[in-house]
């Protein structure tokens, strides 16, 4: 079953609009909570990412806010800019010394008009 | 900079055909992880390796095959290809205990 649910799975927003993106989790073990940004034609790539000991992290126009005991948690885009049209996926992981286990969402295509 | 490169961007196959895909990365990593993404799917992970000569089943590994001879190298095999089976292939790598995986560009896969 999926380890991480997300939501919506396509999203419009007008530039200079805010861009949410919520995903929720079942298994508390998970330690680190990462979003990948993809642009068409292109692997994944970090975006940003929590530990669930934090409530919120900002990078730029970027904020993760993060609900430990919903187990829940979100992308939020400020000020949304065509060039941040992509698709985006949430994550969790399980670390371990041999290797981490990692569980993606579903994903959200943003499209953000001009 | 990480890179992890994989051998097409794309490639068309008939069913039946047995297709390799490969995936190098150039950091050293132990971890490497061969995924499918389809719409509204996400990804899914069909195989990954810890180490050289080991390998572990993911969500989706029926048929799919894969080999990790080199540590640099990951390869994902299509013993019998099926129209089933068209997606993209993302490979990514990380070091043991790394929480960042890093992505190749995928290779985009048709069978016909």
């Amino acid at each position: 079953q999926q380890q991480v649910k997300q939501s919506p799975q396509s999203l419009i927003v007008q530039k200079g609009g805010i861009s949410i993106i919520n995903c929720a989790y079942e298994n508390t073990a998970f330690d680190y909570f990462p979003w990948y940004q993809q642009f068409p034609g292109k692997g994944p790539a970090l975006l940003i990412a929590i530990r669930p000991d934090v409530s919120e992290k900002k990078e730029g126009r970027f904020t993760i806010s993060f609900n430990k005991s919903a187990k829940q948690f979100s992308l939020h885009i400020m000020d949304s800019q065509p060039g941040d049209s992509a698709t985006y996926f949430c994550a969790a992981s399980i670390f371990s010394l041999s290797g981490n286990q990692f569980y993606f969402g579903t994903g959200t295509s943003l499209t953000v008009i001009p | 900079d990480v890179k992890v490169t994989q051998s097409s961007r794309y490639l068309v196959k008939r069913t039946g055909e047995k297709v390799f895909l490969e995936c190098v990365q150039d950091m050293d990593h132990e971890n490497m992880f061969w995924y499918r993404q389809d719409p509204g799917l996400g990804l899914r992970l069909i195989y990954f390796s810890y180490d050289v000569k080991m390998k572990e089943k993911g969500d989706i590994p029926e048929g799919y095959s894969v080999s990790r001879e080199k540590k640099e190298r990951f390869s994902l095999i299509l013993e019998s290809a099926s129209t089933n089976q068209t997606s993209m292939y993302l490979c990514a790598s990380t070091s043991a205990g790394q929480e960042t995986q890093y992505f190749g560009p995928g290779t985009r896969l048709l069978v016909l």
